[in-house]
């Protein structure tokens, strides 16, 4: 298994303002995910982020909102840029342990935008 | 994608069994998952099972694999309170190795 860590656990944001989730992983892996779980509902992909390469972004998403670092191995950042009241959500990031046999979520980030 | 389905709620009597049913959409998906959620937590992976395998049990869960129907299942025996919580069920996508979530069934077990 793997140990993942976000931060901030949580955090209350004015409009247009940016925000940076940090996730970091007690191993190295290849394969970062970025999810978003609006209130109530199930889990969006954002982006994929493999080391080495620049991040993959799902069909709505674009790197403008939501730009992604990943320096290395074991940590990637989202950030969630001029943020609305509709970016209030759950943001988690996921590893890939062994090319799809094992996916790991970190405790996620809830965002709330007023 | 398509979409995951999953029955919304499921309501059982501690004691007895859950049965969370899940109709899939990628016959080609290699792993399928399923996770919980417990109110204000992060998601846990509970099981997996490959493709290539029908059923797969792990103490109290089992899960059931029907492939010519897409259809995956998760059996919770003897279901406790503590088992409350958010079930999703998830497929690899097409694309890569990012996961496809169905809406999550919501179990809630009563005394």
């Amino acid at each position: 298994s793997a140990v993942i860590s976000q931060k901030p656990s949580r955090d209350i944001c004015q409009r247009g303002t940016s925000l940076t989730i940090q996730c970091q992983v007690d191993s190295q892996v290849t394969m970062m995910f970025w999810y978003r779980q609006q209130p109530g509902q199930s889990l969006t992909l954002i982006a994929t982020a493999n080391q080495g390469s620049e991040a993959t972004y799902e069909s709505g998403f674009v790197i403008d909102k939501f730009p992604i670092s990943r320096p290395n191995l074991t940590f990637s950042t989202l950030t969630v840029s001029n943020m609305s009241p509709e970016d209030s959500s759950i943001y988690l990031c996921s590893v890939d342990l062994a090319f799809g046999e094992t996916q790991y979520f970190g405790p996620g980030t809830r965002l709330l935008v007023l | 994608g398509e979409d995951v389905e999953q029955s919304l709620f499921l309501s059982v009597r501690e004691g007895d069994s859950s049965v969370i049913n899940c109709t899939y959409t990628d016959s080609s998906s290699t792993y399928l998952y399923w996770y919980k959620q417990e109110p204000g937590a992060g998601l846990q992976l509970l099981t997996y099972i490959f493709s290539n395998m029908d059923m797969k049990q792990d103490q109290r869960l089992t899960v059931l694999l029907n492939k010519k129907d897409k259809h995956l299942s998760l059996r919770i025996a003897d279901t406790q309170t503590g088992d409350s919580a958010i079930y999703f069920c998830a497929e690899i996508q097409e694309s890569g190795y990012a996961l496809n979530f169905g809406k999550g069934t919501s179990l809630l077990v009563t005394p």
